[in-house]
């Protein structure tokens, strides 16, 4: 079964802080994708990242930071420095490559960063 | 500009009275897909169309139809509306089906079903 699951439904933090967004996903393909979406208060939905299954380096842009592990089946979001403006719903997403062109949503995160 | 496009943005109705909610996209793009996004239970795919004319169904079908007449548009309709099926809409596409591609996002359509 392809599943992703953020089991953390709502953070807050105070700004400045540093915070990261767990997310773990299942599937049996070897080739797969994975995402980050965005959703602020003004509710639409903004592309952050994506990685495929075959590249395992860490990528920051900025104070974001993103964690991708197979071993884990994990593909976390750091957030550092937090501001105001990064209180949003965050998304992962699991595209996967064989048998279904689906994609599998998490059900989000919701960060507050407080200031 | 580069967009989706969703409408109505709100539309309240009541039981039963069909509808439909258009999409359309100006990026050529060959994948597109509906959403429903309910409090608790994150972003279920109802339906994706993999290009012109091929459309299946996502985790949550029931209730909904679609269509992909033109590239451009896909629009979901829902012929006999319930309360259950009241929630936040978004149609989403992206370039291509290989799944490397990320997904652009209407602005959503609040549907409340009475």
């Amino acid at each position: 079964a392809q599943k992703v699951t953020q089991a953390q439904t709502e953070i807050s933090v105070v700004e400045k802080e540093d915070v990261t967004l767990d997310c773990v996903y299942e599937t049996r393909d070897t080739t797969y994708y994975l995402f980050w979406y965005k959703q602020p208060p003004s509710g639409e939905l903004v592309f952050l990242i994506r990685r495929n299954s075959f590249d395992e380096q860490n990528e920051i842009s900025g104070r974001y930071s993103w964690n991708f592990q197979k071993s884990t089946s994990s593909f976390n979001f750091t957030i550092t420095a937090s501001q105001v403006v990064d209180s949003a719903v965050y998304f992962c997403a699991l595209s996967p490559t064989s048998g279904t062109y689906k994609y599998i949503f998490g059900t989000g995160t919701r960060l507050k960063v407080l200031a | 500009e580069a967009q989706v496009t969703q409408n109505p943005r709100y539309l309240i109705t009541v039981t039963g009275k069909k509808l439909t909610v258009t999409c359309s996209q100006n990026m050529n793009h060959e994948y597109m897909s509906w959403y429903r996004q309910d409090p608790g239970l994150g972003l279920r795919q109802i339906y994706y169309s993999m290009n012109v004319e091929v459309t299946d169904k996502g985790d949550v079908p029931e209730g909904y139809k679609v269509s992909r007449k033109e590239k451009r548009n896909f629009p979901l309709i829902l012929e006999s509306p319930s309360p259950n099926q009241t929630s936040l809409y978004f149609c989403a596409s992206s370039l291509s089906i290989r799944g490397l591609n990320e997904q652009f996002f209407g602005p959503g359509t609040r549907l409340t079903v009475l």
